[in-house]
């Protein structure tokens, strides 16, 4: 069956430590990934997308790299803060303009 | 700001009852999708349109249908309801380059 995971439990670190998160897929061949965070009760932001030809990508403290033959995404924040405390997801890209979003992980950066 | 709206905010109804659902996309934005997230399922999509045009269906029950208008305002409508459709409902809009932006949702609660 198809399947998206990340890792289910909050993931808890230091400021300025630099945090991953995981994202891995089953059963899907995504021509992209997108990574997006969420605070609670709010909708999703958009941070970052890679696409299927693309090793690694990088938007300021933001790095998420994509291995197809993996099947895995790592996410990763450098520097964290604790305002970059929040659930990220990951959401593949199949179909025409279709994501299959990830449940999310949630990320608590402690001062 | 995402620049896409939702209306209402919240909404509080009983079972068996019919909802409708209100979306503007961002300016320009063609496509819409409309997105469940409860607390056990995560973030689900439920269907999108492309410029009035269905164009991709997700996990949408046929108690549930969506349409959007010339003027690119969508609308999902919510019938029968159940005590089991309570949830965030999010719609988000998209450009050519698969950016999703999301809607601040509406919250359904179902009584």
């Amino acid at each position: 069956s198809q399947k998206i995971e990340q890792n289910s439990e909050a993931l808890n670190i230091q400021e300025g430590k630099t945090a991953t998160l995981t994202c891995n897929y089953t059963n899907y061949s995504p021509a992209y990934l997108q990574w997006y965070r969420q605070d609670p009760g709010r909708g999703p932001v958009f941070l970052l997308l890679i696409r299927e030809n693309e090793k690694e990508k990088r938007k300021e403290r933001l790095k998420v790299t994509f291995d197809t033959t993996l099947k895995q995404s790592l996410f990763h924040i450098t520097a964290s803060q604790p305002a970059d405390s929040a659930t990220y997801l990951c959401a593949l890209g199949v179909g025409t303009d279709k994501l299959i979003f990830g449940t999310g992980t949630r990320l608590q950066v402690f001062p | 700001d995402s620049g896409v709206t939702q209306t209402p905010k919240h909404l509080i109804t009983a079972t068996g009852q019919r909802v409708t659902l209100r979306c503007s996309p961002r300016s320009g934005d063609l496509s819409v999708y409309w997105y469940q997230q409860s607390l056990d399922q995560g973030l689900q999509f439920l269907i999108q349109y492309y410029n009035g045009e269905e164009r991709a269906k997700g996990n949408i029950l046929e108690r549930f249908s969506a349409q959007q208008f010339p003027d690119l305002h969508s609308e999902l409508n919510l019938s029968s309801l159940e005590l089991g459709d309570s949830a965030l409902y999010f719609c988000a809009s998209s450009p050519y380059d698969r950016t999703q932006y999301f809607g601040p949702g509406t919250r359904l609660t179902v009584l």
